[in-house]
């Protein structure tokens, strides 16, 4: 199975500022059709995953432009600008590559 | 709008079988791959199964397989989870969640549904 390897595993930020979140594959998480299948969900408090980003840096529908991700191979990051206070809550990277899916612990963000 | 509600969660002794529910609207069902992603309490995410459109090919991981089965009907749009031979570590939120196209990248979820499997 692909081990996803997040880090931190929490940060606190201030509002306004700017947050990285990386994400480790223990495997390539290029498909052989050429795509790379790492997503970013986030979890707020009390509620569902939702997703934010797929195939690295594809926003989801309805996903503000502060969300950004990047990375391939094996290293990915989301990063977060203009933090607001809707954007806490724990923050997951996961592989649709192989299977089975697999998922990193989490990166709970908090709001200074 | 797209939603997933589950349904039929509760507490089931060690053992016991239940099966969980979901049920689909907002979009055309039968065009799209499923699964049942679960979150023991305080912990992270674990998918549990994938069943493709038209339910022919099952995928499981191997902390499941042969206990769960997952299901459709395309006929109702709903999603089905069966568990049998449930152990305390099956305790947990079971996410009822569309694959975006055949790729296991979750783009909605339902709400979850608890299950609690203890004596």
């Amino acid at each position: 199975d692909v081990v996803m390897t997040q880090t931190p595993v929490s940060l606190s930020v201030s509002l306004g500022g700017q947050v990285s979140i990386s994400c480790r594959s223990s495997q390539s998480l290029v498909h052989n059709n050429g795509n790379t299948y790492l997503s970013w969900y986030l979890q707020k408090p009390g509620q569902s995953p939702q997703l934010l980003i797929y195939k690295v840096s594809n926003r989801f529908s309805g996903i503000s432009d502060r969300f950004s991700g990047s990375g391939s191979g094996t290293d990915f990051t989301l990063k977060i600008s203009r933090v607001e206070p809707d954007d806490l809550g724990v923050y997951y990277c996961g592989q649709g590559t192989q299977y089975p899916p697999t998922f990193g612990s989490g990166t709970k963000l908090e709001i200074k | 709008e797209v939603q997933l509600v589950e349904s039929g969660g509760g507490l089931v002794q060690p053992g016991r079988s239940l099966k969980l529910s979901c049920a689909a609207s907002g979009f055309t069902f039968s065009n799209y791959y499923m699964a049942w992603v679960r979150q023991a309490p305080k912990k992270g995410l674990e998918w549990v199964a994938t069943i493709s459109t038209s339910g022919s090919r099952t995928y499981y991981p191997d902390s499941v397989k042969g206990r769960f089965t997952i299901s459709r009907d395309n006929a109702k749009s709903s999603l089905y989870l069966q568990m049998n031979s449930l152990k305390s570590e099956d305790t947990a939120t079971y996410y009822c969640a569309r694959h975006r196209a055949t790729v296991a990248t979750f783009d909605y979820w339902g709400q979850g549904v608890m299950v609690t499997v203890s004596s």
